[in-house]
């Protein structure tokens, strides 16, 4: 099993200011590695998948990169909405494993 | 549109079995698996297996083999996902997800709150 760890677990920023969130693989999931917002009461919305790619309708400020065990979730101007847990997730290699979140909260 | 319609909230007992229905539509149906996925309260998400929705093949996490069934029905566009010999510990919101090894989870159902108490 893949295990994927992200950091911080929690990350206070401002509207406005830069975030950078990290997820690391256990094992390579190639450039199968997604990220996802998830707020309360809603589903999970896809933002990024292939590690880079932008899903249909995310705005150019949610920004991924990395491949194999590394990988970046970057939001360059956080807006109010923003403020959401964030899981990366593995789709490499079943199980598919997710991390544990990263909680991006208005400081 | 992409929709995935989930089956509404259960309450069960300790022991008893839940079947929570997925029903797609907006897509042709046996071209994209369905992902089941869990959160517990105040935990993270959970990847519990998925189902070829082509074939009926299936691969869950290790811990639910034995526990867990999933079927698909094209007649309908429908995936149910049985869960048996339930504890507290799956008391959880239950989401389908359409994705399957090797791509993501781009549309999500809305979501179902299983709840088990005494």
């Amino acid at each position: 099993e893949i295990v994927m760890t992200q950091s911080p677990v929690t990350l206070s920023v401002s509207p406005g200011e830069r975030a950078s969130l990290s997820c690391r693989a256990s094992q390579s999931a190639s450039t199968n590695l997604a990220w996802y917002q998830h707020k309360p009461g809603q589903a999970p919305r896809l933002l990024i998948y292939g590690a880079s790619t932008r899903a249909t309708g995310i705005p150019a400020r949610f920004s991924g990169s990395g491949s194999g065990t590394e990988f970046t979730l970057t939001i360059s101007s956080l807006q109010s909405e923003d403020f959401a847990v964030y899981y990366c997730q593995q789709y490499n290699r079943p199980p598919l494993t997710f991390g544990g979140g990263t909680k991006v909260e208005i400081q | 549109q992409v929709q995935l319609v989930q089956s509404g909230p259960e309450v069960k007992k300790p022991g008893a079995s839940v079947k929570v229905s997925c029903k797609a539509s907006g897509y042709t149906f046996d071209s994209y698996g369905i992902t089941w996925v869990r959160q517990a309260p105040g935990q993270g998400l959970e990847w519990m297996g998925w189902i070829s929705t082509y074939n009926g093949n299936t691969n869950f996490v290790q811990r639910f083999q034995g526990r867990v069934t999933m079927t698909t029905d094209a007649s309908t566009n429908t995936v149910y996902m049985e869960l048996r010999s339930l504890g507290s510990d799956d008391t959880a919101m239950y989401y389908c997800a359409r994705g399957s090894p090797l791509l993501p989870l781009d549309y999500w159902g809305q979501g179902t709150l299983v709840t088990v108490s005494p």
